[in-house]
């Protein structure tokens, strides 16, 4: 079982809804942190958490410790929010990141 | 501001070939990480360095090795290359003492 999941693996919303990713994981973290990859692979980091709540810009992350449990909120999506979003975890500062298997989001017009 | 640059961004090797991908990470970062993404997969880590040491071990194969030099740039060393190996390499470096790491754009290695 991988120690992080997320959920779900494939997502396509119309241009403007609000978008919810989540993601578990079972081991004691630093950090979780979410990431974007566009086609082409590059690899972006969006939030970094160790409680609570992060905004920038349209996009939020939140974190519950006690449920080990993430998500990434999107408002007023856009076609350019589409992309691959992963969600990983740290467990100790300066580790390696576990990664989630992703969640496909396709933003159609 | 500098990021992460990988060189090259795109390899083709046949196999049984070697490969070197080069990683130079952002100025004053002292610990570097090395992924493999193969195709519709998560990225796997392979292994880290910190201050020229290897500081963790992820699963890289015996066939592949990898060092931190003294300018804090890192080198991955592929040999006798295999068809699986065809993946996205991944380099992402950091301020050890800080959680948050920066990935460079990836070199895609593909094996014939």
């Amino acid at each position: 079982k991988n120690e992080v999941e997320q959920s779900p693996q494939n997502l396509t919303a119309q241009e403007g809804e609000f978008i919810t990713i989540n993601c578990s994981y079972s081991v004691g973290i630093s950090a979780l942190h979410w990431l974007q990859q566009h086609p082409g692979g590059g690899i972006v980091s969006l939030f970094m958490l160790s409680s609570g709540k992060k905004k920038h810009g349209r996009l939020i992350a939140t974190i519950n410790i006690q449920e080990k449990h993430s998500s990434l909120h999107i408002t007023a999506s856009h076609p350019r929010d589409s992309a691959v979003y992963i969600c990983a975890v740290s467990r100790y500062t300066g580790n390696q990141f576990y990664f989630g298997t992703g969640t496909s989001l396709t933003v159609i017009p | 501001a500098a990021g992460v640059i990988q060189s090259p961004r795109h390899l083709i090797k046949e196999k049984r070939e070697t490969a070197t991908l080069k990683c130079y990470p952002i100025p004053r970062h002292d610990t570097v990480y090395w992924y493999q993404q193969g195709p519709g997969q998560d990225p796997q880590f392979l292994i880290s360095f910190y201050e020229k040491m290897q500081s963790d071990k992820g699963s890289i194969p015996d066939r592949f090795s990898a060092q931190q030099f003294s300018d804090y740039h890192s080198e991955l060393n592929m040999s006798s290359l295999e068809l699986g190996d065809s993946a996205l390499y991944f380099c992402a470096s950091n301020l050890e003492v800080e959680g948050e790491q920066y990935f460079g754009p990836g070199t895609r290695l593909t094996v014939t």
